[in-house]
């Protein structure tokens, strides 16, 4: 069964770092793009970051690049989101998603960030 | 970026209504248009992918059409389970991005 698993979330002071891990089973992890999305409490879902199967390319929201990095390990099925200088309004649930066919075809169930004094 | 607007942002309907969800794109998207429900406190399921596609295990009550920047999700008979927030993405280009979502409750 596939199944995706985060961990990592924390309530952090505005301008720490913090690491996201997302577990990955079931499913053969190398042949496909991983990627995180966001979700502010109470608001809609905003894609962060995704990474190339054999990580060679990376693509990030405008709003993080130069303050996340997304990585993988293929070996140990886990994809990573290095989050830094983090701020108020990076606060969110954090989703790992597998893509699919230029889609996000499953998700874990989510870690909470807040980021507050 | 490409913005994705969606309407109505809520709606009430009843078990058995025909239930319509428009997503208008600022720029065309190909075929690149998938649908997402959300329910309280879950993550997202994709319902459908390119515009029409239905993910494997999604009931035929619901479909997706649309072409170009305009595009729909309908659900042909609405069940208790289908409540919940439905969102549109679209993956023609970077940066991915949905719409603001439409809350789906029941009468």
């Amino acid at each position: 069964e596939l199944q995706l698993v985060e961990s990592g979330g924390d309530l952090i002071q505005p301008g720490g770092s913090l690491r996201l891990s997302c577990a990955a089973s079931g499913f053969f992890f190398s042949d496909y793009w991983m990627g995180w999305v966001r979700q502010a409490p109470g608001k809609g879902l905003e894609w962060v970051a995704n990474i190339k199967k054999d990580g060679s390319t990376r693509y990030y929201l405008d709003s993080v690049k130069g303050r996340f990095t997304v990585s993988r390990d293929n070996d140990k099925n886990f994809v990573y989101l290095q989050m830094n200088s983090l701020r108020a309004e990076d606060t969110a649930v954090y989703y790992c998603a597998r893509h699919g066919n230029y889609n996000f075809e499953s998700w874990g169930q989510g870690t909470l960030v807040t980021v507050s004094s | 970026d490409i913005q994705m607007t969606q309407s109505p942002s809520s709606l009430s309907a009843s078990v058995g209504d025909r239930v319509t969800i428009t997503c208008r794109a600022s720029q065309s998207i190909s075929r690149y248009l998938n649908w997402y429900l959300q329910k309280p406190g879950k993550a997202p399921k994709l319902l459908i992918y390119t515009i029409s596609t239905l993910q494997s295990g999604v009931p035929s009550r619901f479909s997706g059409g649309g072409s170009g920047t305009d595009f729909t999700l309908t659900i042909s008979s609405l069940q208790p389970e289908d409540f919940g927030t439905y969102y549109c993405q679209q993956s023609q280009s970077n940066p991915w991005t949905f719409g603001q979502g439409t809350k789906v409750e029941f009468k």
